[in-house]
């Protein structure tokens, strides 16, 4: 069975610039999370999405960051525009129905320079 | 709301001693508690979970945990630490008054000395 899949691994931009990750969660998981982890910390909850609906969204900075899963599937994170702090690492998990084993993918670490 | 903290930032010990990372938990409800572990440049995975079912719960590696309601705990324990244990260790919670939205600790980083 493959893992979640998470591109890119590594992206370095400046500030203010736009930046977006892709998920693919494993087949059949209708629960999809993504997290940001700063150095140091545990993952912090972004969003969480139950097929495609937002379970929750409540720790989402959205003036500038924005998340979809229009068929259910795969998702998007973007930040637009970017700040210093969002540098950390971006962590996207599935499980097949909520309160269950998460399966974590391998992140993508952000630096914002 | 639901709340976890874990107690230890840093917890080191010797190969071949025990091990107990420490974790409260805040919750409403019948919680599910859940400890991860994250090694080096590698993914989060799963090393057990309790949901209301059997309060000893063992997980992989040796690893296992108590849920003790009385002490709103969920320790993490192995009694003998080698050294591929040294890893981030992170204890979760979540509860149905929560819909069941996963809480991070902010981590324990267990040392292990040869």
């Amino acid at each position: 069975e493959a893992g979640v899949a998470q591109s890119p691994r590594y992206k370095i931009i400046e500030k203010r610039q736009s930046v977006a990750f892709w998920c693919n969660p494993i087949s059949g998981h209708a629960t999809l999370y993504w997290y940001q982890q700063i150095l140091g910390q545990g993952p912090k909850l972004l969003i969480q999405f139950q097929n495609n609906g937002v379970v929750d969204d409540s720790q989402l900075p959205k003036d500038r960051f924005s998340a979809e899963r229009l068929k259910g599937v795969d998702s998007t994170l973007k930040i637009q525009p970017a700040k210093l702090e969002d540098s950390a690492v971006y962590l996207c998990a599935s499980t097949k129905t909520p309160n269950n084993e998460q399966f974590f993918g391998p992140g993508t670490r952000l630096t914002v320079l | 709301a639901q709340s976890v903290t874990q107690l230890d930032s840093h917890v080191s010990v010797s190969e071949g001693t025990p091990v107990l990372l420490r974790c409260n938990y805040s919750s409403s409800y019948s919680p599910s508690l859940f400890w991860y572990v994250q090694h080096p440049n590698k993914g989060l995975q799963l090393l057990l979970k309790y949901t209301s079912a059997a309060t000893l719960v063992k997980g992989i590696n040796g690893f296992e945990a108590e849920f003790k309601k009385s002490e709103t705990s969920f320790h993490l324990t192995k009694p003998s630490a080698h050294m591929s244990d040294a890893a981030e260790y992170f204890c979760v919670v979540s509860d149905k008054g929560g819909s069941y939205i996963p809480t991070f600790g902010r981590g324990t980083s267990l040392i292990v000395h040869p």
